[in-house]
């Protein structure tokens, strides 16, 4: 089965400076997508960004951007010039074979440092 | 468009009762799926519903189920509460079915049982 395993249940980061969020997620498929969800304080969660696994380059959204590798089946997320507006949960899920249900991580809890 | 809605957003319930909750998928989105959030598990997903029919199934008991109707609103009712099942449920909806969809978050409904 499928799993996402998010090792870093909490962070912290200076405003300004560039924090990575670790996802790791194990499968036997070689066709998928990967996302990360943003969840604010008692807002509701947000595509942050999605990559094609099938797809090279890195997917970049503004300030944010992944570093996917593909072999080591890793999936990170940079966050760069962080903002106060960052400061959420993050959730790094799996999508793969078109029968089965999206696996989320237990996400990562960013904090941003004023 | 507008966003995807859930109601009621709080409730507050006592053990053994039953409580229906409701979402409504951005217009044109035909697949639903729900999550129960907890600080404890993280996102488990319960279940997905595409063009009225049940498509995927989390490992919850059978007091949880759910339905899609033909205008593609959903609800999930969970029968005879437990204090477990204090929880926030995040209904998502996406355009089609799985694999790779994004998909779009409600605001969620917080359930207490007491």
């Amino acid at each position: 089965a499928q799993t996402v395993t998010q090792s870093q249940p909490e962070m912290s980061v200076q405003e300004a400076e560039t924090v990575t969020l670790s996802c790791t997620y194990d499968t036997s498929e070689s066709d998928y997508y990967l996302f990360w969800y943003k969840q604010p304080p008692s807002r509701q969660m947000i595509l942050v960004i999605r990559q094609e696994a099938y797809k090279q380059q890195n997917a970049t959204e503004n300030r944010f951007s992944v570093n996917f590798q593909k072999a080591a089946k890793s999936f990170s997320l940079k966050i760069s010039d962080s903002q106060l507006g960052d400061a959420a949960m993050y959730f790094c899920a799996y999508s793969g074979n078109r029968d089965d249900k999206i696996i989320f991580g237990k996400g990562t809890r960013l904090h941003i440092l004023p | 468009k507008a966003g995807v809605t859930q109601t009621p957003r709080y409730l507050i319930k006592t053990r053994g009762q039953q409580v229906t909750l409701s979402c409504s998928p951005i217009s044109g989105h035909r697949s639903v799926s729900w999550y129960q959030q907890t600080p404890g598990q993280g996102l488990q997903f319960l279940f997905e519903y595409f063009s009225e029919t049940q498509r995927n199934k989390g490992n919850f008991p059978g007091r949880f189920s759910g339905r899609q109707f033909s205008n593609s609103r959903s609800e999930m009712n969970v029968s005879t509460l437990e204090l477990g099942d204090s929880a926030l449920y995040l209904c998502a909806s996406s355009l089609e079915y799985g694999y790779g969809d994004t998909q779009y978050f409600g605001p969620g409904t917080r359930l207490t049982v007491l």
